[in-house]
This record gives C-alpha cells, sequence and structure tokens, in this order.
C-alpha cells in the first residue's frame, strides 16, 4: 500500500486559490489518486480523482507530474464553507485492498 | 440516487454491552467496507465485505464483527463494549467491479459513546 504525507495544516484567505501537495513515492502502477473533504462529524466526502496528468471537475482540480510520486489537490477561490480535512489516498483497487488514511491536510479559510 | 445511509446516527450504550450498526450501500454498489474515527487514531479500516464474503480486514480485535446481505446491506457488531469503542463510525459504498479503481463514497456515520 502506498504511504501518503500531506502537511498536517494550511491556512488561506477567501478568494485565494488553496493548493495541497500529497506525496506518494511508492506509488503502484495500478494505484489511482483519491482526493477527499471531510468536515466535523461527517463522513468524508469524495472530490476527485486521477491517474496522471491533471483532471478538473466543477470543485477541484487535481495536478499528476509524470512520475506520479505526487500529487496536489487545487481548489480556486476558497469560502469560509471550504475549512475542513482534506485526505489524499492511494490505492485500494477490488482486490482486497483497504484505504490507508492518513492524518490529513486541516485547512483554514480565514474571513 | 440515493446516498449511502447509516442507522442510527447516535448511540449510547454502557460498558459490556453489544451493538450492531447498519449500512445501506448506493442502490448497485456491492462493496461496503467499515471504518472507525476517533480524534487520537484518525480513520482507520475496520473491513470490507464484498457479495456477502469479507475480503479484507483490518487490525482490529474479534470483538469487532461484521457481515453483509444479498442485498449488499451491511451491519457492524461490536461486543463487550469499552469506553474505547467511542468514535464516529462509518460506512463506504462502492461498485466494486473487479479491476477498476473506484472511489468509496461514505455515509453520516453513527456517533457511539460508551458510557
Amino acid at each position: 500500500l502506498a504511504k501518503t504525507t500531506q502537511p498536517i495544516s494550511m491556512d488561506s484567505y477567501e478568494g485565494q486559490e488553496v493548493n495541497i501537495t500529497c506525496s506518494h513515492n511508492n506509488i503502484a502502477t495500478n494505484d489511482y489518486i483519491t482526493w477527499y473533504q471531510q468536515f466535523p462529524s461527517q463522513g468524508p466526502r469524495f472530490i476527485i480523482q486521477g491517474y496522471k496528468t491533471k483532471v478538473t471537475n466543477e470543485v477541484a482540480s487535481l495536478f499528476i507530474p509524470a512520475d506520479r510520486k505526487s500529487s496536489t489537490l487545487s481548489l480556486p477561490r476558497v469560502s469560509l464553507s471550504d475549512t475542513a480535512v482534506y485526505y489524499c489516498l492511494v490505492g485500494g483497487d477490488n482486490y482486497g485492498q483497504n484505504f490507508v488514511f492518513g492524518p490529513g491536510t486541516r485547512l483554514s479559510v480565514l474571513p | 440516487k440515493a446516498g449511502v445511509t447509516q442507522t442510527p446516527r447516535y448511540l449510547i450504550k454502557t460498558r459490556g454491552q453489544q451493538v450492531t450498526l447498519s449500512c445501506s450501500p448506493i442502490s448497485g454498489h456491492r462493496s461496503v467496507s467499515w471504518y472507525q474515527q476517533t480524534p487520537g487514531q484518525g480513520l482507520q479500516f475496520l473491513f470490507e465485505y464484498f457479495s456477502e464474503t469479507q475480503r479484507n480486514k483490518g487490525n482490529f480485535p474479534g470483538r469487532f464483527s461484521g457481515r453483509q446481505f444479498s442485498n449488499s446491506r451491511s451491519e457492524m457488531n461490536v461486543s463487550t463494549l469499552e469506553l474505547g469503542d467511542s468514535a464516529l463510525y462509518l460506512c463506504a459504498s462502492k461498485l466494486g467491479i473487479s479491476g477498476t479503481d473506484e472511489a468509496q463514497y461514505f455515509g453520516p456515520g453513527t456517533r457511539l459513546t460508551v458510557t
């Protein structure tokens, strides 16, 4: 299982772009990279998933370099409601691998 | 499409009792995983069920068990509750298509308090 490393916390201001980077040096060939957002006392919410290059959806972008040893979640123009913990997850295919969540990145958006 | 539902949402039990939590996955999803979340240990994987079979298990004592029914609904049971079992228990589902890496979708969780 690929272990992930993220910053423990980050601060930002409303309207700014936030980039959270995750390191996963031993990512396997078949592994995807998935990001989740979690608010207190709620289940994690799927944000975005990618395999390589760049993926964009209505809420975020995911940048993955060619060597796939890291990935960056980009949140454009954050608001106070984006204050949450963000988890980067690698692997977890359908052959019985369990997901291993790291401590995540606690993002605080300030007014 | 309805999301993952978990019942009950909140539960208070006494040490030594047992508890059963229920999870209904997203329609069509055949894989259900359970996680325990505590402030000290974070999100920890308990087990995963697919087509009524447990196919992976985390590092938890035998007091934690689960099962999955033919309609993919799942239950987890904790026997002989301890104070340290107080946590948010999360259920997540995914399609379970072999050979693909799908994202899991989480329910709102069951908050268990053991007194």
